[in-house]
């Protein structure tokens, strides 16, 4: 069974930094592309970042370009997600998602919240 | 960015009847590579989303073949065979093909 377990989320005032991460069982972590989606109140969901199987190519949505860096541990089964300098427009559900196009992809976790406020 | 536009925003649908979703997108979704990547989700309420169709057509494992999806282009439709009260939620499709990936604004399922 496909397992993604994130952790990391919290309150944190705005300006502040918080690293998510996301650990996967059940599947070949090393072979997939990795991504970040976040879902806030108004339930839209928006795709933040992505990162390839080996860890060389990142993408970021242009709301977070500057300010969070996805990277993974293929050793360990883990995807990260470093935020920095934190806006309140940043509070949401954070999921992180594998293969999202793969046939035998597709598996979200369960989120972690983040919310910025002072 | 790719916007994709999904109608109608609520679904009341009555028990085994059937449903069907839109979604239309801003621009093509044909890849270089010749894959549509379009997907659809399924969110139940305090759930995470679920795969259901991916590249189009394609369901996901365990996923009930009442389920199908079509479409091309810009021009996608999932639809509901019969609809089981198991099926409420919201729906999204997504597109892949262009970076960054995109999800319609959803269709919340009802039962009547």
């Amino acid at each position: 069974e496909v397992q993604l377990v994130e952790s990391g989320g919290g309150l944190v005032q705005p300006g502040g930094s918080l690293r998510l991460s996301c650990t996967a069982s059940g599947l070949a972590f090393r072979n997939y592309w990795m991504h970040w989606v976040r879902q806030d109140s108004g339930k839209g969901l928006v795709w933040v970042s992505r990162i390839n199987s080996g860890g060389t190519l990142t993408t970021y949505a242009d709301s977070v370009k500057g300010r969070f860096t996805v990277s993974r541990d293929n050793a360990r089964s883990t995807l990260y997600l470093q935020m920095n300098s934190l806006r309140g427009e940043d509070t949401a559900v954070y999921y992180c998602v594998v293969g999202v196009t793969a046939p035998s992809g597709g598996y979200w976790g369960q989120g972690t919240l983040v919310t910025v406020s002072s | 960015d790719v916007v994709l536009t999904q109608s109608p925003l609520s679904l009341p649908v009555t028990l085994g009847q059937p449903a069907s979703i839109s979604c239309r997108s801003s621009q093509s979704l044909v890849h270089s590579d010749g894959n549509t990547f379009l997907n659809w989700f399924h969110q139940r309420p305090g759930q995470s989303p679920r795969r259901l169709i991916y590249t189009i057509s394609n369901r996901d494992s365990g996923v009930p073949d009442r389920f199908s999806g079509s479409g091309s282009g810009t021009d996608f439709t999932l639809k509901i065979s019969r609809v089981e009260a198991e099926d409420v939620g919201v729906y999204y499709c997504m597109q892949a093909t262009h970076w960054p990936h995109t999800f319609g604004g959803g269709t919340k399922v009802e039962i009547k």
